[in-house]
C-alpha cells in the first residue's frame, strides 16, 4: 500500500502557483520523497525528489517539513499543460522491493484558465 | 519523448489469443519495469528486471509471462486473458547502480482491451 496521503483533487488558475499537500507520517529516516506526474493518457513522469532539505528545479519546488511528516509541491506558474494526476510517492534509497516505487490515487491538478 | 518507447499502442486481443507487448529503451540502463493502470485504480507493479534477472513478480497470474532477452528489451507475452485484465500496460526503465536511481523513465504504454 502507498505511504502517503494526498487530497484526490484540486484546481489552480493558470498563471497562479500550485500547492499541493502530501502526508507521509510513517516515512523512515533513510526514505526519500518522490514526486512524479501522469498527464492524461502517457505515461508518468518524474517531478522532483528530496530527503529533508527544499529542493528545487526546473519543474517545481519541494518543501518537506522539518518532522518530514508532510512535504508541499509548488508549481510557480502553473499552465494548462500542467492538468495531471499528481503522484507523491515515499521511498528508500535502497535495492531490492524496498526501492520499489509504490503509486497511490494521486491529486488530480486541474488548471483552469 | 522520454527514451522508451513501447509497441503497439493500442492492442484489442480474444480471451484465447496469444499475444506480446513489447518495450525498447534507448537510455542505455540496466533495470526495466512493468507496471499495469486498470481504470481507477493506482499503477501496480507487475516485474522488475534488474541486469536482465527478474527481482520481482507482485504475484502476477502466470497468463502473464515476461521476457527480458537484453538490458534494452522487455516483452510481456499474454494468453488466456481475462476481461478485467483490461488496462494499460506501461513500461519503465532506470539506471540501478549500488543505490537505486532516483528517476524511473516511462513508456507512452499499451492501451489493452480483452474481449
Amino acid at each position: 500500500d502507498a505511504k502517503t496521503t494526498q487530497p484526490p483533487s484540486m484546481d489552480c488558475a493558470e498563471g497562479r502557483a500550485a500547492n499541493l499537500p502530501c502526508n507521509h507520517s510513517t516515512i523512515s529516516g533513510n526514505e526519500y520523497v518522490y514526486w512524479y506526474r501522469q498527464i492524461h493518457s502517457q505515461g508518468p513522469q518524474y517531478i522532483i525528489h528530496g530527503l529533508k532539505n527544499n529542493e528545487t528545479n526546473e519543474m517545481a519546488s519541494l518543501i518537506i517539513t522539518e518532522d518530514r511528516k508532510s512535504s508541499t509541491l509548488i508549481l510557480p506558474h502553473a499552465t494548462l499543460r500542467d492538468t495531471a494526476v499528481y503522484y507523491c510517492i515515499v521511498r528508500g534509497n535502497y535495492g531490492g522491493s524496498q526501492g520499489n516505487l509504490i503509486f497511490g490515487k494521486g491529486t488530480k491538478l486541474s488548471v483552469k484558465p | 519523448e522520454t527514451g522508451v518507447t513501447q509497441t503497439p499502442r493500442h492492442l484489442v486481443m480474444g480471451m484465447t489469443n496469444k499475444k506480446s507487448l513489447k518495450c525498447e529503451q534507448h537510455l542505455g540502463h540496466n533495470a526495466m519495469y512493468w507496471y499495469k493502470q486498470s481504470a481507477k485504480k493506482p499503477l501496480e507493479l507487475m516485474f522488475v528486471y534488474n541486469f536482465k534477472e527478474q527481482t520481482e513478480n507482485n504475484s502476477v497470474p502466470s497468463r502473464f509471462s515476461p521476457e527480458c532477452p537484453n538490458s534494452s528489451h522487455l516483452f510481456l507475452h499474454l494468453h488466456t486473458l481475462q476481461p478485467e485484465d483490461s488496462a494499460l500496460y506501461l513500461c519503465a526503465s532506470s539506471q540501478e547502480d549500488r543505490v537505486p536511481s532516483y528517476e524511473q523513465y516511462f513508456g507512452p504504454g499499451t492501451r489493452l482491451t480483452v474481449t
